[in-house]
């Protein structure tokens, strides 16, 4: 049972805005800053966004972030067929001193 | 560019010890402004955090190991490392190592990852 709470899975057809959900509570995502990873099969993690909504060197800007109260979502405006992987959403959570990460969300793009 | 590479067996017999090695290069692990962390995943599963150590030698970890686990840091070395005792088959798992920002105004999720090595608990 991970502590932040992500669907399962999520789809979309080439060129749709599909978006990805995160919940937490006010001890983790309520205070402080959401990463999203994206992880392909066989390979490390990825950071898509750090900081809630900030994109590292090479990620395309049709991925967003965003953080309101205790949940985050990512957005992928325009998906496309490489975007199909596994995406992760953690946070710093204050009541473990440690990370916790959501389930992970598994991308199918039709 | 900051690079971590994790080393170690990729088979342990149950009830056995695994010992993972983490090895840090264009970066340091006496720096202050980072943990250095253990995250695991099970095949098929999500990402769970195991803990981490301070270059102090200060640690934490998730309470679903208990006693079971311990990091340690070998600053001349550049290295950092993981054990965990009394494995069982619920342990076979990738297991990274991964950098951890700590900022003024808070820790955040891992920002490094090692590639992660597999690790089989069997017989």
């Amino acid at each position: 049972q991970s502590v932040l709470t992500q669907p399962p899975s999520a789809s979309g057809t080439p060129g749709q805005r599909v978006t990805i959900s995160c919940s937490g509570s006010s001890s983790n995502i309520g205070s402080n800053t959401v990463n999203w990873y994206q992880q392909f099969p066989g390979t490390a993690p990825k950071v898509l966004i750090y900081n809630n909504d900030q994109r590292p060197l090479g990620v395309p800007d049709r991925f967003s972030g965003s953080k309101s109260g205790t949940s985050a979502s990512l957005a992928i405006s325009g998906v496309q067929s490489e975007d199909e992987a596994d995406y992760y959403c953690a946070a710093w959570d204050a009541s473990v001193n440690g990370v916790v990460f959501g389930g992970g969300t598994k991308l199918t793009v039709l | 560019q900051v690079q971590l590479q994790e080393s170690g067996p990729g088979l342990v017999q149950p009830s056995e010890t695994l010992s993972l090695t983490c090895t840090v290069s264009g970066g340091s692990v006496i720096s202050g402004s980072h943990f250095w962390s253990w995250i695991r995943q099970p095949p098929g599963k999500g990402l769970e955090w195991i803990g981490y150590i301070y270059h102090s030698g200060s640690t934490n970890y998730n309470p679903t190991f208990k006693s079971r686990v311990t990091i340690s840091v070998d600053t001349s070395k550049n290295q950092f490392s993981l054990r965990v005792t009394s494995v069982t088959a619920a342990d076979t798992a990738v297991y990274y190592c991964a950098r951890t920002p700590v900022l003024p105004t808070g820790t955040w999720p891992p920002n490094y990852w090692g590639r992660g090595t597999l690790v089989t608990v069997s017989s």
